[in-house]
């Protein structure tokens, strides 16, 4: 089951304006990731958030985390067509109390961007 | 450096085949996990390698194995392939000794087409 859940499933932007994708989670992590998938192709690492931090940035990306409320959102900032893919959130839980997951993380169903030039 | 290398990139089985695909991580990386996506079930864990010893495992049938070699390549295999085994399979490598922390990299998949 997945534990991520995004919002919204699918989002039309025209360049230069800002995307908010949200994720929402079900258990304790110890840090949630974003991660961008293009079409076919594998997904690349974006941005970390570990548990006892609120907020990250990455250049024109901006990542909080609200652990009490276990949600997450990713605002990419002045989009441009190249932005264009699915996001996904994943959530690294530990396995067991204060453990790892051994590489399992979850992922939400995932957010389509397209961003029109 | 190089990034993970899946192969093959495309597969086309027939139900009742076995089917093995291969995955080289980045230099340096000792983790290596496997994912498979498909549209309707996303992307869910199948199975995760540090040192040649598998350390975790997602919720899928005994049909699908994997190993890791000493040189942290991976394979993964699936036996008695089914309909629903088609899907991307994604390998993912990571640096750290445990995944706290420490993002993935992900290889561009081995698109498994099962008829």
């Amino acid at each position: 089951s997945q534990q991520g859940e995004e919002d919204p499933q699918a989002l039309s932007i025209q360049e230069g304006e800002n995307a908010t994708m949200n994720c929402s989670y079900k258990t304790s992590i110890n840090n949630l990731q974003w991660y961008r998938q293009n079409s076919g192709r594998g997904l690349v690492h974006l941005i970390l958030i570990r548990s006892n931090e609120r907020e990250k940035h990455s250049g024109r990306l901006r990542v909080t985390l609200d652990t009490s409320k276990k949600s997450s959102s990713l605002l990419i900032t002045a989009s441009r067509a190249a932005d264009t893919a699915s996001y996904f959130c994943a959530t690294d839980a530990p396995a067991n109390a204060g453990g790892t997951s051994y590489g399992k993380l979850t992922f939400g169903q995932g957010t389509i961007l397209t961003v029109h030039p | 450096k190089a990034g993970v290398t899946q192969t093959p990139r495309y597969l086309i089985k027939t139900r009742g085949q076995q089917v093995t695909l291969s995955c080289s991580p980045i230099s340096g990386h000792r983790s290596v996990s496997w994912y498979q996506q498909t549209p309707g079930q996303g992307l869910q864990f199948l199975f995760e390698y540090f040192s040649e010893t598998q350390r975790n495992k997602g919720n899928f049938p005994g049909r699908f194995s994997g190993r890791q070699f000493s040189n942290s390549r991976s394979e993964m295999n699936v036996s008695t392939l089914e309909l629903g085994d088609s899907a991307l399979y994604l390998c993912a490598s990571s640096l750290a000794a445990v995944s706290y922390n420490s993002p993935l990299h992900f290889g561009n998949g081995t698109r498994l087409t099962v008829t």
